[in-house]
């Protein structure tokens, strides 16, 4: 157990909807890292939040959206949802600032299917 | 930007063999180099990582990496594979000057048959 908490762990929609996916860090870490794991695609980074703010950015949709919380949750919202959207979206979490120089620890991840 | 290669999509071992996954990084300097493991229904979970220093680092699970900058790789390698180490296997590369962005490869699946 990583202690990143992802929710829903599965998620069943259809095109052009819009959903939100939650994920809680493991206690102390600051930092939030959203990230979509597809066949085609691999994993891609989309985004990181540090302590609220975002931090950097990367392959996200402008149809995606996230943000952290003052409680340090974070939410990815995915809207006009395409079936290319299909895909496992993982969350992680450091203590650090940077994304690149220490351990993340992910979560399960959340299967979104688009029909 | 940076990127890396898996080269080996599957890999099939025999339990008891020895095993080396290929990773191959494109970047001008050092960068910070991962590998995580990850088993089917779960995240990823990190093996080890280099920094800087010995170019031979051990990890958990009784994983160990060389890093051989002449030859921009970073391959993993256990002596003896063990039925429960059957999962995907992902290299990452992570660069300060480009961003805050770890670039993971395309993953290489690991089979072991009995």
């Amino acid at each position: 157990d990583s202690g990143v908490t992802q929710t829903p762990k599965h998620l069943i929609t259809a095109t052009g909807q819009r959903v939100t996916l939650r994920c809680s860090p493991r206690s102390g870490d600051l930092s939030v890292y959203w990230y979509q794991q597809s066949l085609d695609q691999g994993l891609q980074f989309l985004i990181q939040y540090y302590n609220g703010e975002e931090r950097a950015k990367g392959n996200i949709l402008e149809r995606f959206s996230a943000q952290q919380f003052p409680d340090l949750h974070s939410e990815l919202n995915l809207s006009s949802l395409e079936l290319g959207d299909s895909a496992l979206y993982f969350c992680a979490s450091s203590v650090a600032r940077t994304g690149v120089t220490g351990e993340l620890f992910f979560g399960e991840g959340s299967r979104l299917t688009v029909l | 930007a940076q990127s890396v290669t898996q080269p080996d999509i599957h890999i099939t071992v025999s339990e008891g063999a020895s095993l080396e996954l290929r990773c191959n990084y494109s970047y001008g300097a050092t960068p910070y180099l991962f590998w995580y493991v990850q088993s089917p229904g779960q995240g990823l979970q990190l093996l080890l990582k280099y920094f800087s220093g010995d170019t031979l680092v051990q990890g958990i699970k009784g994983f160990e990496a060389e890093f051989k900058r002449s030859q921009s790789s970073f391959n993993l390698r256990k002596p003896s594979v063990h039925w429960s180490d059957a999962a995907e296997y992902f290299c990452a590369v992570g660069a300060m000057e480009y961003g805050n962005k770890l670039v993971f490869g395309a993953g290489t699946i690991l089979r072991v048959k009995s």
